[in-house]
């Protein structure tokens, strides 16, 4: 069975403060791993996908990186409007057959302090 | 334009009323997707819609009726829904179901089951 781990499960930093989400995986046959960000009553918002190990991807601040068991999204100088849920998910499709799923990861409670 | 869009953004329902959720997305994806959202909890998938067709159903209640009437709208019937089926709704879409292209949120629909 899939598994989507994500840790810690609550962040909380000073503004300018560094550091790194996780997401660690255990499926099998991974199409793509996508990070998302989500605000307290609304959508995820599409933030990278990230295909294979050793891919990075980078927006603003924000920095995803992946290996072949987990990927970290880097938060470099967070401000407070970086406060969110940020989901990790992942796309299989079983070696065995069957259909594409996706997984998300339970999310990293992020709260950015001024 | 990334939008999504879901109608009505709150609904409070009775356990033996009708109603439908609604989405549209005007990116030309031929995926589209349902997930329920629990509080603190990840998206859980719901149905796929691939082509307008239906390509998976995650064991869901027969009560949760999909429907697809073009490739830019989905909608969820509801019907003799329960006080546990209380969540946030959310409509996805993207390029298509069989690559590993991301999926697009929209902003999700409020149900409260009284």
């Amino acid at each position: 069975e899939d598994q989507v781990t994500q840790s810690p499960e609550a962040l909380r930093l000073q503004e300018g403060e560094s550091s790194s989400l996780n997401c660690s995986y255990t499926v099998s046959g991974l199409r793509g791993l996508f990070w998302y960000r989500q605000d307290p009553g609304k959508g995820p918002e599409f933030l990278f996908t990230l295909y294979s190990a050793g891919e990075e991807k980078e927006k603003e601040r924000l920095k995803a990186t992946l290996t072949k068991k987990e990927s970290f999204l880097h938060i470099t100088a967070p401000k407070p409007e970086d406060s969110a849920t940020y989901l990790c998910a992942v796309r299989t499709l079983p070696f065995s057959g069957g259909y594409q799923k996706v997984t998300f990861g339970t999310g990293t409670k992020l709260q950015v302090i001024p | 334009d990334t939008e999504v869009t879901q109608t009505p953004k709150h609904l409070v329902m009775g356990m033996t009323n009708k109603k439908s959720l609604k989405c549209e997305q005007h990116m030309g994806h031929r995926a589209m997707y349902w997930y329920k959202q629990k509080a603190k909890k990840p998206p859980e998938l719901m149905f796929v819609y691939s082509y307008e067709k239906l390509s998976i159903n995650e064991s869901v209640p027969s009560r949760f009726s999909p429907e697809c009437p073009n490739s830019s709208l989905l909608n969820l019937h509801l019907h003799a829904l329960q006080p546990e089926d209380s969540a946030l709704y959310l409509c996805a879409s993207s390029q298509d179901w069989t690559s590993g292209y991301e999926q697009y949120f929209g902003p999700g629909t409020r149900l409260t089951v009284t």
